[in-house]
């Protein structure tokens, strides 16, 4: 089956302890992405990645790194997550663009963070 | 700057009404516009693309570049529709970047 697919699902964890997202696709995706979604605000772009090692910043990007070692992987890490990155996070893949449309994107099921 | 602005928080309606999601936009370029939705607890799915014309669950959604505005429709709702409806905008160039409204919840009462 066709998926994107994130672990954990769902995580508490205390100020200051890095941990990692991860997130894998089985379709053969170019490009990758990380949101985080928040009442009221919506979905709002983290990081985005066009390739493998081809990784740049979205909308609020302070305070996480990813990274695209691989075309299939693209983890979410938290250096030092503070209690403002409660949230819950999707990642999303896509085949980009066919026929000079965009595919859109296929999203995970979501990770919901909490940071106390 | 672009932007995907959804006016309503809530939608409220009773089965086997017409439903109509707002959503407007600003952008400078042709625009590809998106619905997606989110049923409780469960990841966004696509549910359709302007670029298609295609109708999905009884779903249209016709892009009005004069009004900039990309309204999503049904003319008979159903129990099955409640879920929270997001629109979606794609930014040209290559960065594939998705920019989304804060969404809109559609409650379906029976």
């Amino acid at each position: 089956e066709a998926q994107v697919t994130q672990n954990p699902r769902y995580l508490i964890t205390v100020t200051g302890k890095k941990l990692t997202v991860t997130c894998s696709q089985n379709m053969n995706h170019e490009y990758m992405s990380w949101y985080r979604q928040d009442p009221g605000l919506g979905l709002r772009q983290i990081y985005y990645s066009m390739n493998v090692e081809v990784t740049d910043k979205g909308d609020v990007p302070e305070g996480y790194k990813v990274s695209r070692k691989e075309k299939r992987n693209f983890p979410l890490i938290l250096e030092s997550p503070s209690p403002n990155q409660t949230s819950l996070y999707f990642c999303a893949s896509s085949l980009g663009h066919a026929g000079g449309a965009f595919y859109g994107y296929t999203f995970g099921s979501g990770t919901r963070l909490t940071v106390v | 700057a672009q932007r995907v602005t959804q006016p309503e928080k809530l939608l409220s309606v009773f089965k086997g009404a017409p439903v109509e999601l707002k959503c407007n936009y600003s952008y400078s370029g042709s625009p590809e516009l998106f619905w997606y939705v989110q049923y409780s607890r469960q990841r966004l799915q696509l549910l359709l693309r302007h670029i298609s014309r295609e109708s999905i669950k009884g779903f249209t959604a016709d892009l009005n570049k004069g009004e900039t505005s990309f309204h999503l429709k049904k003319p008979f709702a159903q129990e099955e529709d409640s879920a929270m409806y997001y629109c979606a905008l794609q930014e040209g160039g290559a960065t594939n970047k998705l920019i989304f409204g804060t969404g809109t919840l559609l409650a379906v009462q029976p």
